[in-house]
């Protein structure tokens, strides 16, 4: 248990579903973050929130939409997905945004068909 | 050009040999800090360290060790008399002063056989 809840663990998805995936964080910390993995990729950061303030989009796609009610809780709410956006979508937490470790959650492992 | 850069994308090695993984990175920062991370199949990064940049001694933890090297940009990690819940994908990754993200590399998915 890492205080990083993510939900749903798994989710399948057609291209024309609208669902969301939800983070919650137990730790006090201040700075969320969505990242997606891929096969045989880096990590790729998509959307950085500090105070509930997005800090950073990475040039993501517009079907990802995130949204951070509070510094507990994080949403990545998706639409008309593409399947090479099939990956696992981690989110972590930090207690500032430099120079603390993150911790991170189990992640959701999205599936487009 | 890839800030971080772990070489090694498949290690495979039998219960209780030791094993290294490699970690290169790279910064134009004088500031930074550099983790690795540990990812069992249940697909969690667990944080196993972080060192910053003005903190060049080694650390040990356990059967975990870490080398940190300035004048090579590397720092490496080494586990002892591995084990098979060792087997899991590690990751390194760097921080900068300037900025607010994660640099991962790649990652290493290693294999500790029974």
């Amino acid at each position: 248990e890492t205080g990083v809840t993510q939900t749903p663990r798994h989710l399948v998805m057609g291209m024309t579903n609208k669902k969301s995936l939800k983070c919650e964080q137990h730790l006090g910390h201040n700075a969320m973050y969505w990242y997606k993995q891929s096969a045989k990729k880096p990590l790729e950061l998509m959307f950085v929130y500090n105070f509930k303030e997005q800090t950073e989009n990475n040039s993501v796609p517009s079907r990802f939409s995130p949204e951070c009610p509070n510094s507990s809780h994080l949403f990545l709410h998706l639409h008309t997905l593409q399947p090479e956006d099939s990956a696992l979508y981690l989110c972590a937490s930090s207690q500032d945004l430099k120079l603390r470790e993150a911790f991170f959650g189990q992640g959701t492992r999205l599936t487009v068909v | 050009a890839q800030k971080v850069t772990q070489a090694q994308t498949e290690i495979s090695v039998v219960e209780k040999e030791d094993v290294t993984l490699d970690c290169v990175y790279e910064t134009r920062d004088t500031t930074y800090y550099l983790f690795w991370y540990k990812q069992p199949p249940s697909g969690e990064l667990v944080f196993l360290i972080r060192r910053n940049s003005f903190d060049e001694q080694n650390e040990i933890s356990g059967r975990y060790s870490w080398n940190f090297q300035k004048s090579t940009s590397s720092f490496n990690f080494t586990i002892t008399a591995s084990q098979v819940v060792d087997s899991a994908v590690y990751f390194c990754a760097l921080s900068e002063a300037t900025g607010n993200q994660f640099y991962f590399g790649t990652g290493t998915s290693l294999t500790v056989i029974p």
